[in-house]
């Protein structure tokens, strides 16, 4: 199975801050990477796809990059809707998600 | 507007049996893969299979193979995840979504269903 790990677990940030998490996969996956944010008690929003792609509707505040192992998801100024959980997926083989990172506000 | 609505919460009793359903609208259901995704109370996401309901190529996690079942049904578009014999660690809200347009298998998930809460308990 290829495990995806998330850093950090928790981030503390103010709003107009410049937020970036990063996941890393334990082999390569190449660009298939997603990232999702999830709002407490809600399903989960398609960020990003293909490690850089921004789905339809998603604010440009989000950009994602990277390739093969190491991915970061950057979120330019940390609006008041954006904090909550933020996770990688990988589809290279089967799926796997990251544990998640928290988005806290400071 | 693509829709994907779940069908409601649920408690059952160990050794019981459970099939939840995701109706699809908004797209053709025959053109796109359907996974589900498990989310344990206060943890992350788990992916746990998907489906293409065009010809029923059915994809299970090794994780999950052999403890659930996922099926579709084309005449009314709807998709299913079941158990067999729940136990009280089955106990999450379970999540169906629908890939991107990618060709790639498995794919990102661009659109969900609300969820649907199983809680299984003596």
């Amino acid at each position: 199975d290829i495990q995806m790990t998330q850093s950090p677990s928790t981030l503390s940030a103010s709003v107009g801050d410049r937020v970036t998490i990063t996941c890393r996969a334990s082999q390569s996956i190449s660009s298939w990477l997603a990232w999702y944010q999830q709002h407490l008690g809600k399903a989960p929003k398609l960020l990003i796809y293909k490690s850089s792609s921004l789905d339809s509707g998603v604010p440009s505040r989000f950009s994602g990059s990277g390739s093969g192992t190491e991915f970061t998801l950057t979120i330019s100024s940390l609006q008041p809707d954006d904090f909550a959980t933020y996770y990688c997926q990988q589809y290279e083989s089967y799926s796997t998600f990251g544990q998640g990172t928290k988005v806290e506000i400071k | 507007e693509v829709q994907l609505v779940q069908s409601g919460a649920e408690v059952k009793k160990p050794g019981e049996s459970l099939k939840i359903s995701c109706k699809v609208s908004g797209f053709s259901f025959t053109s796109y893969w359907i996974g589900w995704v498990r989310q344990m109370p206060g943890k992350g996401l788990e992916w746990m299979g998907i489906i293409y309901p065009g010809d029923s190529d059915t994809r299970y996690s090794p994780s999950f193979q052999g403890q659930v079942t996922i099926s579709a049904d084309k005449s009314i578009s709807t998709a299913y995840l079941q158990w067999s014999s729940l136990k009280a660690s089955d106990t999450a809200m379970y999540y169906c979504a629908r890939h991107v347009g990618d060709v790639v298998v498995p794919s990102a998930m661009s659109h969900w269903g609300q969820g649907t809460l199983v809680t299984v308990s003596s």
